[in-house]
């Protein structure tokens, strides 16, 4: 089974409107750190937004935002006033064990999100 | 944030030859890196993990032999693909955890883009 599932191959949004990104987990640990990167065209991978299974509250990083609804296992990631700069792929991943360093902490990462911003 | 250089960022190399890449953490120190491959328009893949002063720790279907990992610094560690092939070319980001950090944050190269002719 997949770890990290986004079902959205790709989107489209309009600029300055809102955009959610799917992401669902699956995982048994207790302790997991959800993250959401963001791939433009030159390949770098930027660091978006970071939720920990123990935060009670929904990250939130500028524009960006993450809804997470634990008992859904689910991360999405909402755009706020979307950008042309938006444009790229993203990802969202998983590190298992995140507090107790249960493993040697590299991440999972779900096969991605093209998202297209209209002018 | 922390920054993680690669160099070189793409090479062109001949079939048969090897290929060095260098990932370094700059301004923190980096016990574990990560070396992932992505092939266009996929996800990354996990290649190995990279331990300062130890032995990498490679996933299922990587062979150790073809790609080799040097950690030789809290700051450096190196990917070498030996005897390189078509089929080796791919873009290689290489990552480092900056455990200082408050939440364990995994930063990333900016990748390297192989292509074997």
């Amino acid at each position: 089974a997949q770890k990290i599932t986004q079902t959205q191959p790709g989107m489209f949004v309009q600029e300055k409107e809102a955009v959610t990104l799917d992401c669902t987990y699956d995982t048994s640990d207790q302790s997991y750190g959800l993250f959401w990167y963001k791939q433009p065209s030159s390949g770098e991978m930027i660091f978006l937004i970071y939720q920990g299974s123990y935060d009670e509250q929904n990250a939130t990083e500028g524009r960006y935002s993450l809804n997470f609804q634990k008992a859904r296992k689910s991360a999405n990631l909402v755009i706020s006033a979307s950008q042309l700069g938006d444009s790229a792929m993203y990802f969202c991943a998983m590190r298992e064990g995140q507090r107790y360093g249960g493993s040697q902490g590299n991440l999972i990462f779900g096969k991605g999100t093209k998202l297209s911003v209209k002018p | 944030g922390a920054v993680v250089s690669q160099h070189p960022s793409r090479v062109i190399c001949k079939s048969g030859t090897s290929v060095k890449i260098e990932c370094r953490s700059l301004d923190f120190q980096a016990t574990t890196m990560f070396w992932y491959r992505q092939f266009p328009k996929k996800s990354l893949m996990l290649m190995a993990t990279s331990n300062e002063g130890s032995k990498a720790t490679y996933e299922q279907g990587v062979e150790k032999d073809k790609f080799l990992i040097n950690h030789a610094s809290l700051t450096l560690s190196t990917l070498t693909v030996t005897s390189a092939h078509p089929e080796d070319s791919s873009f290689y980001i290489c990552s480092a955890r900056d455990l200082a950090g408050v939440i364990n944050e995994q930063f990333f190269g900016p990748g390297t883009r192989l292509t074997v002719l």
